[in-house]
């Protein structure tokens, strides 16, 4: 089965530093999706991208944070400056069409941690 | 808004048993998928299974079923013959099919336990 694949799977960084997380959806993949779970939670939705521009966004995703497909594989998020409450489980996702019932495929998330 | 709840935080079962998991949830859209994600120790999320609400049948994926009930708004899943393998966490989800790209909304998760 196909994968959506997520590095780096751990990362550590300092409070106030910028940090990207970067995704290669599937590659017939139109819809891409950040969620993201805090240790014990569950999973939020942060943002959703279609056709190279935000579909939708939660009130989580504010302006520290930035989503950008650069180079038509990767999709990344971007954290501008973080805080200790962004450590998580950051998941990528994507599906083809999912209205229309395609899945939605997550990636094996990357672990953020923020001291 | 779309909300999912599961009441369960926590259930444990013997092996080989078969156990429920409960999720409501409340919507005024009549157009929706509902999912149950499996969440394993790696903290993958596995899709078990997923309904469309437009379909009466319950969906089944082998030793997983759900009870959808549309009227009451309750999605269960039943795992049959439980394995140790089934310990994780599991999540019901929902997805409306208004726009193109809907996101899915998730409920708090129930943490299973087989027991040897």
């Amino acid at each position: 089965e196909p994968e959506v694949t997520q590095t780096p799977s751990h990362q550590v960084t300092q409070m106030g530093q910028e940090v990207i997380l970067r995704c290669v959806p599937i590659s017939n993949h139109l819809y891409f999706y950040w969620y993201r779970q805090i240790l014990g939670q569950k999973v939020e939705f942060l943002v959703s991208f279609y056709n190279n521009e935000i579909s939708e966004k939660s009130e989580i995703f504010d302006d520290q944070f930035s989503v950008e497909r650069p180079d038509g594989s990767n999709f990344t998020l971007k954290i501008r400056s973080t805080k200790l409450e962004d450590s998580a489980m950051y998941f990528c996702a994507s599906s083809e069409a999912p209205t229309q019932g395609e899945k939605l495929f997550f990636g094996s998330g990357t672990q953020l941690s923020v001291l | 808004a779309q909300t999912v709840t599961q009441s369960q935080p926590e259930m444990s079962v013997q092996e080989a048993e078969t156990v429920t998991l409960s999720c409501t949830y409340d919507t005024s859209e009549s157009n929706y998928y509902l999912f149950w994600y499996k969440q394993p120790p790696s903290r993958q999320m596995i899709l078990v299974i997923r309904q469309e609400a437009y379909k009466q049948q319950n969906a089944t994926e082998n030793r997983f079923s759900v009870n959808f009930q549309k009227a009451a708004k309750s999605f269960s899943l039943k795992i049959s013959d439980s394995q140790l393998g089934d310990t994780a966490m599991y999540f019901c989800a929902f997805m409306r099919l208004m726009n193109r790209d809907d996101k899915i909304i998730f409920g708090k998760g129930t943490r299973l336990h087989i027991l040897p």
